[in-house]
Order: structure tokens, then sequence, then C-alpha cells
């Protein structure tokens, strides 16, 4: 079983450059988000969408740009790369049953590491 | 500003010893509180979360405790085993919200 999915695992850009970072699902959650992780500072939530043509503001969204035209794929796209966005980005997926008296799991991607020279 | 403040950044702990991780958090509001483990190379997993209604959790060696009127829950590991090494998150959302809050993670080392 996939669960969440994410390509490149590695990457390597020059500042200014842009990119997009894949992602897909396959759990059919609706509520799907990007974070990075930073030394020190934990998972800082980027962007996320609660559905198909929804997405909204987390933490960190300066320089980030994202879309979901389906359930399954979130990509997220660095518009002009900056030293500052070196990290490790994290897709994630996760859904809300209102039969358990839980919150909501996160399941994450693997993650992608990029670093901006 | 951090809304989980997570305390230590790196533990090393001899095998059978209890870790214990604490987190605290600000907004009166947030009322879930998971616990995520990530081996390197690896993206976090739930391991246990708790809601306020009850001050401790426990599967198997892992214990949530939970003190509401201080703001603050621990994470505790019985009988640590090397397996354990791993990195720990506290996190906090409020229920039903997907916008969950991480701590800076603790890096634990359990030495055989």
């Amino acid at each position: 079983n996939a669960g969440v999915t994410q390509t490149p695992k590695f990457q390597v850009l020059k500042t200014g450059q842009s990119m997009t970072l894949q992602c897909a699902q396959d759990m059919n959650h609706e509520y799907m988000s990007w974070y990075r992780q930073d030394p020190g500072m934990g998972l800082r939530l980027i962007h996320y969408s609660v559905g198909a043509g929804i997405t909204d503001q987390g933490e960190v969204p300066n320089g980030y740009n994202v879309s979901r035209s389906t359930t399954e794929d979130f990509p997220l796209r660095l518009l002009s790369a900056a030293p500052s966005q070196t990290s490790v980005y994290f897709c994630a997926s996760s859904y809300y049953d209102p039969l358990k008296n839980s919150g909501n799991t996160i399941y994450f991607g693997e993650g992608s590491w990029l670093t901006v020279v | 500003q951090q809304q989980v403040k997570q305390s230590p950044q790196s533990l090393i702990v001899q095998k059978g010893g209890i870790p214990i991780i604490n987190c605290a958090y600000e907004n009166t509001a947030f009322d879930y509180f998971p616990w995520y483990q990530q081996f390197p190379g690896k993206g976090p997993a739930l391991l246990i979360a708790i809601r306020p209604d009850v001050s401790e959790k426990k599967e198997g060696r892992f214990t949530i405790s939970f003190n509401k009127s201080a703001k603050q829950f621990s994470l505790h590991i019985m009988d640590s085993q090397p397996g354990d090494s791993a990195t720990y998150f506290c996190a906090a959302s409020i229920y039903n919200n997907n916008d969950m809050r991480f701590g800076a993670g603790t890096r634990l080392t359990v030495k055989p």
C-alpha cells in the first residue's frame, strides 16, 4: 500500500530556479498539507487543502504555491528558490473519523530533501 | 512564535531506562495532543495521542501524561530499547481541525 508518495527524493537547485515537488495519496483523504522540517524548528505548515479546488496558507507560505485539482494530488511549487528554502519537505494527508473519539491522524510521505545553492 | 514548546532537544539513555520528553502549549483551545515518531530518512508516524478528558493514556511501553491546568504533557517510554532510537515530536491541534502545530523535536538515543 503506497500511502503518500513524494517525488523527487533529493534535489539541488540554483538560487532563482523554480521547481515542483510532487505529492500523491491513494487513501482518498480530503485533507492534504505540506510541511517543512528544519533543525530546531520542528515541522512547520506551509500550505494545506481541505479538498479539491480549496487551498489555504499555513504558518510559512511565502515563496510557495499550491493547487489541488484532484483529491489525489497536491503539488508544491517553489517560484524562485532561495537558500532559506533549503529544507526537508513532507507532504501529508489526513482524515477525521467521527466514529472515533480521536483527532486527525496525519500520514506523512518519506520526504524530499531540497538544497538551494 | 512556537505554540508548542518541547524539551529536551536530545536525550541519551541506557537500554531499559525510562526517557521522558516534555511539551508545553499556550493555546487553551487545543484539545488533541498526538506524539509522532520519526526514524532517519522517513516521515513522522503517529505513535500515541491523548485528549484532555483523561490525564494518562498508555499503549504498550508508551505513556502520555497530561496536565490540563499546567498546559503540559509528556511522553514516557518504559523499558526503552535501541529500536526506540528516533526523533519524537509532540503536537497539538483543535479537535477535528487539521492545523497541527508541532514541537521542535527530541532526538532520543537508547544505548545497548
